[in-house]
């Protein structure tokens, strides 16, 4: 089946310590997105990359690092500089099709990451 | 800041009832998409609607946009159990990109009481 997977599902940090979320999709999306999630809040974005080998800065993108190696595969890098990482963390895929514009992103189940 | 408003924040009704969530924005939009997320998952995207459109239909969701009033509402009909959820409006800027950034509102928390 076609999707996004995320891992792992729970991760900890220790203070100091950098920490990488990965995300996957095999639905052959040129566009894909980090978005971070607060208790009862909505989404708001981190990064999102649009090409391999490109990206760009989202709303909240310090103590965040982001590559796009590969069209499968975007990582998110949680480093030290993040001093408040604890959040639900949700990638995000959509394609690129010019055709039929303002395609819905499809999201994985998240990595929930807390501090130690 | 494009972030709009959802309401209510949450919302309980029985099962068999409708359920109205209404999202409001500030600044002009290319589309408007809502999306479910049941608890510790991701969204799941339910229905876009486009800036020339005034009401869009899915199965029991129904969508209507008003940009005169730069507003959006969610109808969700005969609901059921397996309709609680958190639903929320996200919004493509005016000119942003075919693949472009999604604003989401806050969202609202909807429980359907069998």
């Amino acid at each position: 089946d076609g999707g996004i997977t995320q891992s792992p599902k729970y991760l900890f940090r220790k203070e100091g310590q950098n920490v990488t979320l990965s995300c996957e999709q095999n639905l052959n999306h040129d566009a894909m997105y980090w978005y971070r999630q607060d208790p009862g809040q909505g989404l708001r974005l981190i990064y999102y990359s649009q090409i391999v080998n490109d990206f760009q800065k989202g709303d909240i993108a310090e103590g965040y690092s982001v590559s796009r190696e590969k069209k499968e595969s975007f990582p998110l890098t949680v480093t030290s500089a993040q001093k408040n990482p604890t959040a639900f963390y949700l990638c995000a895929s959509s394609s690129r099709d010019r055709g039929r514009p303002f395609q819905p992103q499809h999201f994985g189940d998240g990595t929930r990451l807390s501090i130690l | 800041s494009q972030q709009g408003e959802e309401d209510p924040q949450a919302l309980s009704i029985q099962e068999g009832e409708n359920a109205t969530m209404n999202c409001s924005y500030k600044t002009s939009i290319n589309n408007l998409q809502w999306y479910r997320q049941n608890s510790g998952r991701g969204l799941v995207h339910l229905i876009l609607i486009r800036s020339n459109e005034r009401e869009k239909h899915s199965g029991r969701l129904r969508v209507t946009l008003d940009t005169s009033k730069k507003s959006s509402s969610l109808l969700i009909t005969a609901s059921r159990a397996a309709d609680t959820a958190s639903y929320f409006c996200a919004k493509t800027h005016a000119g942003g990109t075919s693949y472009g950034k999604l604003t989401f509102g806050q969202g609202t928390i909807l429980t359907v009481h069998p």
